[in-house]
Formats: C-alpha cells, structure tokens, sequence
C-alpha cells in the first residue's frame, strides 16, 4: 500500500510569492492534516480537512489555505511567503476523522528567501 | 502554558540502557494518545498508541494515567538505532477536533 506522497519535495520561493503544495493520502483515508514544523521547533497543526471540507485550523493567518479534492489530495497554499514561512511542511492522511491514527508523508521543504 | 509538555533533551544513553521520557497534558478532555518517533530531517512515524490500561510492544511500553494527565514511554536495552526524537500526541474532540504535538524529546544513544 503507498504511503502518503507529497510534492514538491523541496521549493525556492521568494519573499512575497505564493506557495502552492501537494499532498495524496493514503488510500482509503479521507482525513488529511497539514502541519508546519520549522527548524528546531515542534510541529504546529496549520489545517485539517475530511471529505472535502475545512474541518478546523490552527492558530495561522489567513495566507495559509487549502482545500481538498474529490479524490480526497490536498493543496496548502501560502500567500504573501514571509521569511519566517520557511519550514518542513508535513501532510499527514487518517481513516475519517478525529482520533484515527495519522500516517505522515515526507514532507516539503520551503525556503523563502 | 503548552498543552503537551515533554522532558526538555537531549537524552544522552549508553547501548542497553533503559530510558523514560515523560509527557503532561493540560487538557482533561484529552481522548487519544500516541507516542511517535522522528528521525533527524524525517517525518514522524507512529511508534505505538496508549491505552488506558497500558500498552506493550517489544522493547517499549507506554503508560497512560489520566488522573494525573501524564503519559510515558519506556525503552528498554536501548539500541543506536532508538536514537531520534519522540513526540507525544494528543487528540481530543473538544470545540473541533485537535492533534497537539508535544516539541519532542532527543534521544542519543551512544555505542
């Protein structure tokens, strides 16, 4: 069974660019969560959304959205990139929602520089 | 205040010791627990959930006590390869449901 696969790997943006990532779930699992962890710092829950719907969001501002597809793959997009927006951002997939156990992708490497 | 708290690291451990790493939770209306692990620039992998009557799998054994809000992990023999960081989690379904992450734990475990 494939694993939760995020792309790009890793992305070079510029301050003020948007950022758009990508995330497939395992299959099966209609849950995808989306979190930030920047360097040295633990992981900082950004969204969460189950059968194409926002379920809930962290403490973020409204730059960071997403939305999810019938086909249950997600998209984090970050608008207006900030320097401090660079992070390993970390997609994470579960069978329906709340307490399921979440399965973690390799996540991408922004760099805003 | 952090919802999950953990014990600040790094943990520095000889091969075939036993370590414990201990984790604090605010929120009594806390439901699920787990402990995952997190290879250096990796993503965390499960490592096991917590029952409420304690769990065991191989060299690891978590504890949950939910009247004190405490969960912890044991590691016994510890092996180089358990050299990581350990991240305790807790989800609750309370005003939308959450998954707090703990910062983690470091763990170096030296030959």
């Amino acid at each position: 069974e494939a694993g939760v696969t995020q792309s790009p790997t890793h992305l070079i943006k510029t301050r003020g660019q948007q950022a758009t990532l990508r995330c497939s779930p395992i299959s099966g699992h209609t849950s995808v969560y989306w979190y930030q962890q920047a360097l040295g710092l633990g992981l900082q829950f950004l969204l969460w959304y189950d059968e194409g719907e926002e379920r809930n969001r962290g403490n973020f501002p409204p730059r960071f959205s997403g939305r999810q597809f019938p086909n249950y793959s997600s998209e984090l997009n970050v608008n207006a990139l900030e320097l401090e927006d660079s992070a390993l951002y970390l997609c994470a997939s579960s069978r329906g929602q709340g307490m399921e156990t979440q399965y973690f992708g390799p996540g991408t490497r922004l760099l805003v520089l | 205040r952090k919802e999950v708290e953990q014990d600040p690291g790094p943990f520095n451990v000889p091969e075939g010791a036993t370590v414990a790493f201990n984790c604090t939770y605010s929120n009594s209306a806390s439901q699920s627990f787990f402990w995952y692990r997190q290879d250096c620039r990796k993503e965390p992998k499960l490592l096991m959930s917590v029952y409420s009557s304690g769990n065991e799998d191989g060299r690891f054994t978590a504890q949950l006590n939910r009247a004190s809000q405490y969960i912890s992990l044991l590691i016994r023999d510890s092996k180089l390869s358990d050299s990581a960081t350990y991240l305790c989690v807790v989800a609750r379904n309370t005003g939308g449901f959450k998954t707090i992450f703990g910062a983690g734990t470091r763990l170096f475990v030296k030959a």
